[in-house]
């Protein structure tokens, strides 16, 4: 069965420029959580999606977006790009909502802007 | 949402036990505990939950105080694979829809040969 694939794996931008990064949970699964891990840092919640609809998002500017699909895949875009978005953007898929549900995190796209 | 306290690293001997404590004294009723760890390069992966009692699964054993306000992830014998950063993190079973699931520094553990 495959894992939590993103892409594209590793990507160079510059400041003020836009990406767009992908992820697609695994089979079943409706649930897509995003995080972002700057270098030496935790992990960050951005945004949770389940069954198409943003659930909740962290402390992050209006800049950062997403979407999902009705195929349950997702999007993480980022607008006007800046030095401090320089990071490991993962995603992670759930079949369950709820405090038991084990989320399965792919293994991110590494984000730099120069 | 209440907040967990780790170490920020650990050293263990190969082929010994490891213990990684993990605490959260404002702990609710409804506060599952959670262990991931992020091996080097990799995304999290999911290691053992519990509320009240020790569970025990193929890959650890978690221990759960009896006021719930610390717990202990038991690795009973460390491999040089177990190197890896390891988050105790809280999941409210009543804050569906609000949840806002965020993951520490987490304790960086090194195995020794």
């Amino acid at each position: 069965e495959a894992g939590v694939t993103q892409s594209p794996t590793h990507l160079i931008k510059t400041r003020g420029q836009q990406v767009t990064l992908r992820c697609s949970p695994i089979s079943g699964h409706t649930s897509v959580y995003w995080y972002q891990q700057a270098l030496g840092l935790g992990l960050q919640f951005l945004l949770w999606y389940d069954e198409g609809e943003e659930r909740n998002r962290g402390n992050f500017p209006p800049r950062f977006s997403g979407r999902q699909f009705p195929n349950y895949s997702s999007e993480l875009n980022v607008n006007a790009l800046e030095l401090e978005d320089s990071a490991l953007y993962l995603c992670a898929s759930s079949l369950w909502v709820g405090a038991t549900g084990e989320l399965f995190f792919g293994e991110g796209s590494r984000l730099t802007v120069l | 949402d209440a907040k967990t306290t780790q170490p920020n690293s650990m050293e263990s001997n190969e082929e010994e036990p490891v213990h990684l404590p993990c605490n959260h004294s404002t702990i609710s009723g409804t506060d599952y505990i959670h262990w991931y760890r992020q091996l080097p390069s990799q995304g999290p992966e999911y290691v053992i939950h519990g509320l009240t009692s020790n569970v025990n699964n193929r890959m650890a054993s978690l221990a759960i105080a009896e006021d719930r306000k610390s717990s202990t992830l038991i690795l009973h014998r460390a491999t040089l694979r177990d190197a890896a950063v390891y988050y105790c993190i809280l999941r409210d079973v009543s804050n569906f829809g609000n949840e806002k699931l965020t993951f520490g520094t987490g304790t960086r553990l090194t195995i020794i040969p």
